[in-house]
C-alpha cells in the first residue's frame, strides 16, 4: 500500500540532545513536508521541500533542520536549539493535483524529559 | 492572505443527531477547501475537497460539506452522528497556486458523540 511511514512513533529526549524523526513515502509525490501539531494550536509549518535537494523554511522553523537527498526521504532533526520541543510531528506530502491536498503519516511524539 | 476560523473548539452532540462543524474562510482567489479527520494519535485523513464544480461534496463515512461563495462558509454535515466519529476535525483552506506549503489549516474542531 501507497502512503508515509514515520518513525518512531514515540520517542523521549533527554535536554540537549538533537533527535531525528524518520518519513519516508511511496507515494512518488515531489513535495513533503513537516508539521508540529500543539493541542489547541492546530498544525503549524516548519519547513518544507518540493524537489530533491531543496527545501524552504516554514512558519517555525528555528531549532529545526531537515535534509532532501532523496525523494522518498524527508528526515527532520529536532536540535537542542528547539526551546519547547514536546510536542506532535507530523509528516505530508502532496502531489501536483489538486494544490493543497495533504497526505499524512501517523505522527511521532516526541516528549523531553 | 487566506485564512480559516472553525467556529467552536468543541462541539458535543448525541449519537443519532446530526453533526454540524462550521468553517469560514477567506481568500483573495478561488479557494480550494478541505476536511480533514485526526483520531488520537494519529495523523490526519483527507474527509472530502471542494476544488471546481459541485458545490456539494461528499466525503467518506457520510460526512457532506457545502461550498458557499456568498457565505464564505464550508460547513461539514453529517445526518446521523456514530460514536466512532468522536475525533477532532480540521477544514483547510488552499489558494490553488503553488504547493501544500499554502495550505491553511483551522484550529481545528473537537467532536464528542455521546451515548
Amino acid at each position: 500500500d501507497g502512503g508515509i511511514t514515520q518513525s518512531p512513533k514515540y520517542l523521549f529526549r533527554k535536554e540537549g540532545q538533537n533527535v531525528t524523526l524518520s518519513c519516508e513515502q511511496n507515494l512518488n509525490h515531489d513535495a513533503m513536508y513537516w508539521y508540529r501539531q500543539d493541542p489547541g494550536q492546530g498544525l503549524r509549518l516548519i519547513y518544507y521541500s518540493q524537489i530533491v535537494n531543496d527545501f524552504q523554511k516554514g512558519d517555525i522553523a528555528e531549532g529545526y533542520s531537515v535534509s532532501r537527498e532523496k525523494k522518498e526521504s524527508f528526515p527532520l532533526t529536532v536540535t537542542s536549539a528547539q526551546k519547547n520541543p514536546t510536542a506532535f510531528y507530523l509528516c505530508a506530502s502532496s502531489p501536483a493535483w489538486p494544490p493543497g491536498e495533504l497526505f499524512f503519516g501517523e505522527g511521532s511524539r516526541l516528549t523531553v524529559l | 492572505a487566506q485564512s480559516v476560523t472553525q467556529l467552536g473548539s468543541h462541539v458535543s452532540v448525541s449519537e443519532g443527531a446530526l453533526v454540524l462543524l462550521r468553517c469560514n474562510y477567506s481568500s483573495s482567489v478561488p479557494p480550494y477547501l478541505f476536511w480533514y479527520v485526526q483520531y488520537p494519535n494519529q495523523g490526519l485523513q483527507l474527509l472530502l475537497k471542494y476544488t471546481t464544480g459541485a458545490t456539494l461534496v461528499k466525503g467518506i463515512n457520510g460526512f457532506e460539506a457545502e461550498f458557499k461563495k456568498s457565505e464564505t462558509s464550508f460547513h461539514l454535515t453529517k445526518p446521523s452522528a456514530h460514536m466512532s466519529d468522536a475525533a477532532e476535525y480540521f477544514c483547510a483552506v488552499s489558494d490553488g497556486e503553488g504547493g501544500g506549503f499554502k495550505t491553511i489549516f483551522g484550529a481545528g474542531t473537537r467532536l464528542f458523540v455521546k451515548a
